[in-house]
């Protein structure tokens, strides 16, 4: 069965320094998600991404966050100047279609970062 | 907005017994409602969801939930708990035209064997 990946499945890194965690969606789908969970917390919707570009993102999406698709097959969530409260596990997700009544958003098994 | 609230961040039942795992939304329009279950080390799995029509949802693994708008609820049960439904369990809203999933913040379930 496809499954989305992500990569790495532990980031441990210095405040301040940059970080990318990666996913590969599965491959016929067209929308894809960032989601965290801060130990403890909710799961919450950071962005999606459709057609190359954001199509929706969360309060939390600043300035310091970025997505990009940089190829035909990996999905990337840049956090640009990291931050204490960054530290949670990262979900990356994709779909078919993007609405989430009608259709099925599968997620990776997350990437645990780790800011010191 | 829509929110979720997970009743009980730990739920240990023995093997055999009734599951029984609480979800109570909020939402200003017609809500779509999903159990989604993690095990681990691995990524969230959907087990079933609300949309409209039947209020009662058959999932995988012999799970089922029922839609109860008037106690804005979408509980999970299994009648006879399993070692493998070990695992943790989230609920989440969304809504028509909505591409985003609300999340609670889980409850991990434990059986006793």
């Amino acid at each position: 069965e496809p499954e989305v990946t992500q990569t790495p499945s532990h980031q441990v890194t210095q405040m301040g320094q940059e970080v990318i965690l990666r996913c590969v969606p599965i491959s016929n789908h067209l929308y894809f998600y960032w989601y965290r969970q801060i130990l403890g917390q909710k799961v919450e919707f950071l962005v999606s991404f459709y057609n190359n570009e954001i199509s929706e993102k969360s309060e939390i999406f600043d300035d310091q966050f970025s997505v990009e698709r940089p190829d035909g097959s990996n999905f990337t969530l840049k956090i640009r100047s990291t931050k204490l409260e960054d530290s949670a596990m990262y979900f990356c997700a994709s779909s078919e279609v993007g609405q989430a009544g009608t259709d099925t958003q599968y997620f990776g098994p997350g990437t645990r970062l780790t800011v010191l | 907005a829509q929110s979720v609230t997970q009743l009980g961040s730990h739920v240990s039942v023995s093997e055999g017994a009734l599951v029984l795992l609480r979800c109570n939304y909020s939402s200003s329009v017609p809500p779509y409602l999903f159990w989604y279950v993690q095990y681990p080390n691995q990524g969230l799995q959907l087990l079933l969801k609300y949309t409209t029509g039947a209020t009662l949802v058959k999932g995988i693994n012999g799970f089922e939930a029922e839609f109860k708008k008037s106690e804005t609820s979408f509980h999970l049960t299994k009648p006879s708990a399993h070692m493998s439904d070990a695992a943790e369990y989230f609920c989440a809203v969304s809504a028509f035209g909505n591409e985003k999933l609300t999340f609670g913040t889980g409850t991990r379930l434990t059986i006793i064997p």
